[in-house]
């Protein structure tokens, strides 16, 4: 079955604490990107890849970090998470030999810093 | 800087009828639009997408309207099913192959039986 999963779903820590969220994909897509989900500000885009070892800012970098090493995993990395990084966060992956660009999103990590 | 606008946090609609969702951007570069779905607890999924080389692009009841010039998109449904109550985002790209999505913030519809 296609899919994108990340682990994992449910995370409680604590401010400043390292946490590594983890994203891997079966589809062999070249595309894989980080999203935050916050009320009222709709998905915004954290990091983006468009292949291994390529990797860009998308709008909200800022205090992620992310790394490409093998084409279907693109972990996220939160080196002194702080409150404000409380948020949904979705994974999702795509390719642009399917003619669409549709990007296909893991079911969500929710993320709370305190 | 909201780039990609989607005014109407919420509409509902009565199940068989039309549902049209309104989604607008301010920039000029954008030249590829989508549309997803998302259910409560899961990550969005895709509905149907659009180049700006086209102005309409259909999908079974889904089609999407694009006029550049008002720079402007809409997602029509018809005919309306309960399914189809969900949150929709419209999302642009400044070309297709480029990675880099820009969301709206979406529109949670509500089909009314």
């Amino acid at each position: 079955e296609a899919q994108v999963t990340q682990n994992p779903r449910y995370l409680i820590t604590v401010t400043g604490k390292k946490l590594t969220v983890t994203c891997s994909q079966n589809m062999n897509h070249e595309y894989m990107s980080w999203y935050r989900q916050d009320p009222g500000l709709g998905l915004r885009q954290i990091y983006y890849s468009m292949n291994v070892e390529v990797t860009d800012k998308g709008d909200v970098p800022e205090g992620y970090k992310v790394s490409r090493k093998e084409k279907r995993n693109f972990p996220l990395i939160l080196e002194s998470p702080s409150p404000n990084q409380t948020s949904l966060y979705f994974c999702a992956s795509s390719s642009p030999s399917g003619g669409t660009l549709a990007q296909y999103f893991g079911p969500g990590t929710r993320l709370t810093v305190l | 800087d909201q780039q990609v606008k989607q005014n109407s946090p919420s509409l509902s609609v009565q199940e068989g009828r039309i549902s049209i969702l309104n989604c607008d951007y301010t920039n000029s570069m954008f030249d590829y639009f989508l549309w997803y779905k998302k259910y409560p607890a899961e990550g969005p999924t895709f509905l149907i997408s659009i180049s700006s080389i086209k102005d309409k692009n259909e999908d079974g009841r889904f089609t999407v309207f694009l006029n550049k010039s008002a720079k402007h998109l809409s997602l029509h449904i018809v005919p309306s099913q309960p399914g189809d109550s969900a949150v929709y985002f419209c999302a642009a790209s400044v070309n297709f192959g480029n990675e880099k999505l820009t969301f709206g913030t979406g529109t949670r519809l509500t089909i009314i039986p």
